[in-house]
């Protein structure tokens, strides 16, 4: 079945130094979309990638989908402790709702200030 | 504009009991996914409805069932609960319309079964 595989499993940087997140799917996916969950919190949408070889940049974070379209990674410049949480890929095999996402593990972030 | 709201915030429950959780989704969206965090992992997909009906499963057994009612809101129910559901457990509600994908997520509610 489909699996969705993340990694690391933690990171804890220095503030200021990088961080990057990745993620790696059985089978190809029609899409892929990254969520942060702060502690003791819910799945906060960050960005949705559906072409092959896409990247997009949100401010310090940039994503990539790779070209097979079976991985993804999640990019973070000069991190800040506001960047702590932890980061997950979510897939979805199918094209719009009706289908599932199966998330990954996720990333936890920790950031010393 | 309200956000995706689920009661009960936090629930007690003893093996074998069922169990059932609520959400409202975001204003203006009709399709609702429900999943299920343990500690530790990532959501794990249980359902989604979408005008009343189940129209995708994950890999959960029938003890877990969902409706939808006409005004887009959504219940979970767990019957005869196992210690290994304590979890917390996620609504996410989209717009099919809207032609994207993209899941707002409500606060959840933490089970913790005994």
């Amino acid at each position: 079945g489909q699996q969705v595989m993340q990694i690391p499993q933690y990171q804890h940087v220095q503030e200021g130094e990088d961080f990057t997140t990745y993620c790696n799917s059985s089978t190809t996916l029609s899409n892929i979309q990254w969520y942060k969950q702060r502690p003791g919190g819910h799945p906060v949408f960050l960005i949705q990638l559906v072409k092959s070889g896409e990247v997009k940049k949100q401010k310090r974070l940039t994503f990539q989908f790779g070209e097979a379209k079976k991985n993804s990674s999640l990019h973070i410049t000069a991190t800040q402790t506001t960047d702590v949480g932890t980061y997950f890929c979510a897939g979805q095999e199918g094209r719009y709702n009706f289908n599932k996402f199966y998330f990954g593990s996720g990333t936890k972030l920790n950031v010393k200030p | 504009d309200a956000g995706v709201t689920q009661s009960p915030t936090h629930l007690i429950k003893t093996r074998g009991q069922q169990v059932t959780l609520r959400c409202s989704p975001k204003s203006g969206h009709d399709t609702v996914s429900w999943y299920q965090q343990a500690l530790g992992q990532g959501p794990q997909f249980i359902f989604q409805y979408y005008e009343e009906e189940e129209r995708q499963r994950g890999n959960f057994p029938d003890r877990f069932s969902g409706h939808q009612f006409p005004n887009y809101s959504s219940e979970l129910n767990v019957n005869a609960l196992l210690l290994g559901d304590s979890a917390l457990y996620l609504c996410a509600s989209s717009l099919l319309a809207a032609n994207t994908d993209t899941q707002y997520f409500g606060p959840g509610t933490r089970l913790t079964v005994l």
